[in-house]
């Protein structure tokens, strides 16, 4: 069965550092990961995806995250956070299991951006 | 161009009572996802709907809860006999085509509160 992990439920950076929220995933086959934002109150917004090829995929915001199948991490990272990034932040795979498109969760990091 | 509508966004109801739930999946997007997330936790799968079909449900609760996306109208996710347990907040999804290489674009949410 497939699953996700993100160790650190809650992260506190000052604007301007850098970030790196952690995701290890457990998937038998080549996984299609995700990482998507929610905003208190909001529904999830993609940040980036990976499906095959280049392991540092880009996404909006600024964001990134590379791919690394020896260590099943999906690391997100940032070069410098801004105020508006607070959020929670979720990290999803899925596959070509037939029935599309069931993404499993992780439980979630919570980023909270001092001034 | 909307996104994925969901309805009614904050619904209370008392023990015993029947939620519904609507989504309207985006245009053009025939492929519909639910997904439930309890205080504190990710999100959970619960069924994936095609038009008139249900292709996987594996992770809807056996019994008081059901699930439809007929030919016309918004898919309806429907609850009886709410408990308390039931309270917390269900998204839906939708995809334009089937297969794990696939975006998921969410709702806002329909909050429960069972009281």
């Amino acid at each position: 069965a497939q699953s996700v992990t993100q160790p650190d439920i809650h992260i506190t950076v000052s604007e301007g550092a850098s970030l790196e929220l952690r995701c290890n995933y457990s998937y038998g086959a080549t996984p299609y990961l995700f990482w998507y934002v929610q905003s208190p109150g909001q529904g999830l917004q993609l940040l980036l995806k990976y499906f095959s090829g280049d392991t540092l995929v880009q996404g909006i915001k600024g964001f990134e995250a590379e791919f690394k199948r020896s260590q099943s991490s999906f690391n997100l990272r940032k070069p410098s956070v801004h105020w508006s990034d607070a959020a929670e932040y979720f990290c999803a795979v899925g596959g070509d299991t037939g029935t599309a498109s069931k993404l499993t969760f992780g439980t979630g990091t919570r980023l909270q951006v001092t001034l | 161009n909307a996104g994925v509508m969901q309805n009614p966004r904050h619904l209370v109801r008392r023990r015993g009572q029947e939620a519904r739930l609507r989504c309207s999946p985006m245009k053009g997007h025939s492929h519909v996802y639910w997904y439930r997330q309890l205080p504190e936790e990710g999100l959970k799968f619960m069924v994936y709907l095609q038009k008139e079909n249900i292709i996987d449900e594996s992770g809807m609760p056996k019994e008081r809860f059901s699930a439809e996306f007929p030919k016309e109208g918004p898919s309806i996710l429907r609850i009886q006999q709410v408990v308390r347990g039931d309270s917390a907040a269900y998204f839906c999804a939708s995809s334009p085509m089937a297969g794990g290489a696939n975006v998921l674009t969410f709702g806002a949410g329909s909050r429960l509160t069972v009281l």
